[in-house]
């Protein structure tokens, strides 16, 4: 049982390109999230889903766009990738919302530096 | 400033001593409060939750909110080295999938 699936796991990219990081998840969860994590800043929620076919802005929407692919795929894309986007990714997958009584399952992460 | 405040640390003890964990949040709406656990390169993990007011007991583990203080506390008895990591709280409002975390708190128990 894999939970949730994030690649690539490393990623340099320079200023400009553009990429998507993929995640997927085996639980037949409703919602998912992209997170990213910073120093001193904790985990920062860029995009979730609540269900297949919906997505919604979070905190730190900017510069990322995100496509539920069906209910197991999340994807969050980076058009044109700049220094200030050097994170650490995770994706996140629930039953429900994450309050009502289910808990957020994570990925490993995506490990993204912009040069 | 954040919604959720708390500490970065690090915070270092010895084995075997009861660690106290503490963020504060600013959101009266928030009525979720959960602890994520978060090792060395690998993703947070549920830690525990409570919702609303008053103490949740899980083995060495407590959880315990204050919405009068708009305070959250986790407390770690009897410290094991495996319990070095970071501690993320985080809170949303009744069925909310904004979540909001604190910076995370790392700490280190010392054998």
């Amino acid at each position: 049982n894999a939970g949730v699936t994030q690649t690539p796991k490393f990623q340099v990219l320079k200023t400009g390109q553009s990429m998507t990081l993929q995640c997927a998840q085996d639980m037949n969860h409703n919602s998912m999230y992209w997170y990213r994590q910073d120093p001193g800043m904790g985990l920062r929620l860029i995009y979730y889903s609540a269900s297949e076919g919906t997505t919604d802005k979070g905190e730190v929407p900017n510069g990322y766009n995100v496509s539920r692919l069906n209910k197991r795929e999340f994807s969050l894309r980076l058009e044109s990738a700049a220094p200030s986007q050097t994170s650490v990714y995770f994706c996140a997958s629930s039953a429900l919302g994450q309050g009502r009584n289910t808990e957020a399952f994570f990925g490993q992460g995506t490990r993204l530096t912009v040069v | 400033q954040k919604e959720v405040e708390q500490d970065p640390g690090p915070l270092s003890v010895p084995e075997g001593a009861i660690v106290s964990l503490n963020c504060t949040y600013s959101n009266s709406a928030f009525q979720y409060f959960m602890w994520y656990r978060q090792y060395s390169r690998k993703g947070p993990e549920l830690l525990m939750y409570t919702y609303s007011s008053g103490n949740k007991e899980d083995g060495r583990f407590t959880a315990q909110v204050d919405k009068s203080s708009k305070y959250i506390s986790l407390f770690i008895r009897d410290s094991q080295p495996s319990d070095s990591a970071t501690y993320l709280c985080a809170s949303c409002e009744t069925g909310g999938f904004k979540t909001i975390f604190g910076a995370g708190t790392r700490l280190f128990v010392k054998a």
